[in-house]
């Protein structure tokens, strides 16, 4: 399967500031997924990013807030922001290896985000 | 639209006694299953998953999962846990949505192994 490298693995912001989450993998992959993984929470998709076309996003989340590049079949970024309290969470990057999901989703280790 | 229900959120056991936990879907199409966990500290690892064929699914460390289409279930289960699998485990349900796949999580189950 895919190895995922994921950073930064955790950092601490401020108010209104923006953060960028870099994920590399080291294959190939068509689709990459970001998540959000509020406290007491479980996974929530907020967009799908395949390299060359614009990410499509799932309901509540917008690109303004969540803007995501996808320049290669390896890399992707995912920003957060403009940020509040309210978006401290691990955000989680995921990858569906090219023969399709038969061989399960893997995820990177997470960035926790803490903002003050 | 998907969804998946873990119906235990906090589960405490001691160890060599049996586990299950419970999953249940929602979605009208051909379904693929998953069980991940987390172990403290770390991040999701796949457990198992079922897509096809024997509707009883084995996974690594002695996991294993059944899936009933007719209960819409798909439980995990381990014969006798050990203090090593405490960590938090992840039902997920991967479906079409828009045209495209997406994978949809459960709220997880947290187990607890005492030694």
């Amino acid at each position: 399967s895919a190895v995922i490298s994921q950073k930064p693995s955790r950092d601490i912001c401020q108010r209104g500031t923006s953060l960028t989450i870099q994920c590399q993998v080291d294959s190939q992959v068509t689709m990459m997924f970001w998540y959000r993984q509020q406290p007491g929470q479980s996974l929530t998709l907020i967009a799908t990013a395949n390299q060359g076309s614009e990410a499509t996003y799932e309901s509540g989340f917008v690109i303004d807030k969540f803007p995501i590049s996808r320049p290669n079949l390896t890399f992707s970024t995912l920003t957060v922001s403009n940020m509040s309290p309210e978006d401290s969470s691990i955000y989680l990057c995921s990858v569906r290896p090219g023969t399709g999901g038969i061989y399960g989703y893997t995820f990177g280790s997470g960035t926790r985000l803490t903002v003050v | 639209a998907q969804s998946v229900s873990q119906h235990n959120h906090h589960v405490i056991l001691s160890e060599a006694a049996s586990l299950e936990l419970g999953c249940n879907y929602s979605y009208g199409g051909t379904v693929n299953l998953f069980w991940y966990v987390q172990y403290p500290g770390q991040h999701l690892q796949l457990l198992l998953k079922y897509f096809s064929g024997d509707p009883l699914v084995k996974g690594i460390k002695g996991f294993e999962a059944e899936f009933i289409k007719s209960k819409f279930s798909f439980n995990l289960r381990k014969p006798s846990v050990q203090w090593s699998d405490t960590a938090e485990y992840f039902c997920a349900v991967l479906g079409d949505s828009g045209g495209y796949q997406k994978v949809t999580f459960g709220i997880g189950t947290k187990l607890q192994v005492i030694p």
